[in-house]
């Protein structure tokens, strides 16, 4: 089985500065990695995913992720955020194959993400 | 292409009242969900279908019932509700592999009294 832990529930942050969200997980087997994000009163969009290659992936908005597989951490990171950022961050995991947990998403507890002018 | 639809977008209930959630798909994929959304909890799965015909559960079945009526549409019952089970309900879909993305539909939020 899987689990994920964002270890923070909310962010503050001022337009323009940089902001970090943290995930860890911990899974038994190989896992990929995904950020999801959720505009008020809208469903979840993938935001961006880790399969395999390059350990830092990008989103077309500007948002980054690293994944560490030796510290099982995929922080999501931004250099600039915008008022428009203002969301909430998932963090998932999906089990690479087998086991009873093929094909299903954990997510973490979410991280609220808010810019200020 | 209206991608994943869910109906209600709100609904309000009696305890011991009974309810269907819709949800329907045009994105031919296979598989489909049931998630609840509570605040400090993130996204839990409640059931799923990996295919037309087939149904598992998911990490909180108690409560629910599913049904998986052919690709399209996939329902999550609430025989008989209870306040525990207000909740924002997500459906979402996947074409039915490990790396896939799943798309979500916009949420049913589910008041129960």
């Amino acid at each position: 089985a899987q689990s994920v832990t964002q270890l923070d529930s909310q962010v503050p942050v001022f337009e323009e500065a940089p902001v970090e969200l943290r995930c860890n997980y911990s899974s038994s087997v190989s896992v990929y990695l995904f950020w999801y994000v959720q505009y008020p009163n809208q469903g979840l969009q993938l935001l961006l995913k880790y399969l395999s290659g390059s350990t830092l992936v990008e989103s077309i908005n500007g948002f980054e992720a690293e994944f560490n597989k030796s510290q099982t951490s995929f922080h999501l990171r931004k250099p600039s955020v915008h008022i428009s950022d203002t969301a909430e961050y998932f963090c998932a995991v999906r089990a690479q194959a087998g086991g009873t947990s093929y094909g299903k998403l954990t997510f973490g507890q979410g991280t609220i993400l808010t810019v200020h002018p | 292409n209206a991608g994943v639809t869910q109906t209600p977008k709100f609904q309000v209930l009696k305890t011991g009242q009974s309810m269907t959630l819709q949800c329907a798909q045009d994105m031919n994929h296979n598989s489909m969900y049931w998630y609840r959304q509570d605040p400090g909890m993130g996204l839990r799965l409640i059931y799923y279908s990996a295919s037309e015909g087939t149904t598992d559960k998911g990490e909180v079945p108690n409560g629910y019932n599913v049904s998986r009526l052919n690709k399209r549409e996939f329902s999550l019952r609430l025989e008989s509700a209870a306040p525990s089970q207000t909740s924002v309900y997500f459906c979402a879909n996947g074409p039915g592999y490990s790396m896939e993305t799943q798309y979500f539909g916009p949420g049913t939020r589910l008041l129960v009294l």
